[in-house]
């Protein structure tokens, strides 16, 4: 099976650099996902680890130690708009498509 | 493209009511989600599709039922609801790779029973 923890809740100051994390035990995995939910709304796709190392875009980057079971999103110049819930996620390849997310971190940015 | 998208965007049902939440996509995804998101928690994964044809368990498929007649409709039955099935209910979809992971959401549904 797969499982990944997070940590429930992260606060931090406008300006400011965040890193929230996520460690897995699975049995297997094509790569580690990032996910953004604003309340009220949708998760949205923000970052993708298929290797080990950091992957950046924008002011988010992300980064997978497969030897560790550990990734991290990191999150730079932190905006009041990036106030929102972020998820870890694997798919598993031993079974096609089933996806496992996170129980979510919330991410609350203050001035 | 519409993307991911998903009928009704609120319903309220009474216990014991059956109701079917529809999910269309237009990118030629061969993967389908279906998940719920009860408040505050994450998603979890009640059933998935790899293609026309084949649907499969997710982690909570208890009550609830799929179809995969075509690549872009994948909807949700709902059986007797019962007040435990209040949730928000999100489709998925992703064209399955693995040098890539992006799922795309749709808006939800909040679905009531009472």
């Amino acid at each position: 099976g797969q499982s990944l923890e997070q940590p429930s809740e992260v606060t931090a100051v406008e300006g400011a650099i965040v890193q929230i994390n996520c460690t897995y035990q699975t049995s297997g995995f094509y790569g580690l996902s990032w996910y953004q939910q604003h309340d009220g709304g949708a998760p949205t796709f923000l970052s993708y680890n298929a290797l080990d190392g950091l992957e950046e875009t924008g002011r988010f980057s992300s980064f997978l130690s497969r030897s560790d079971s550990y990734g991290y999103l990191l999150l730079q110049e932190l905006q009041m708009k990036d106030s929102a819930s972020y998820f870890c996620a694997v798919r598993d390849p031993t079974n096609a498509g089933k996806s496992t997310f996170g129980d979510g971190t919330t991410l609350t940015v203050k001035p | 493209n519409a993307g991911v998208t998903q009928t009704p965007k609120f319903r309220i049902l009474k216990i014991g009511q059956s109701m079917t939440l529809q999910c269309a996509q237009d990118m030629n995804h061969n993967y389908m989600y279906w998940y719920r998101q009860d408040p505050g928690m994450g998603l979890k994964l009640i059933y998935y599709s790899v293609g026309a044809g084949i649907t499969d368990k997710g982690e909570v498929p208890n009550g609830y039922n799929v179809s995969r007649s075509t690549t872009e409709d994948f909807p949700l039955r709902l059986e007797l609801a019962a007040p435990s099935q209040t949730s928000v209910y999100f489709c998925a979809s992703t064209s399955g790779g693995s040098s890539t992971d992006t799922q795309y959401f749709g808006p939800g549904t909040r679905l009531t029973v009472l």
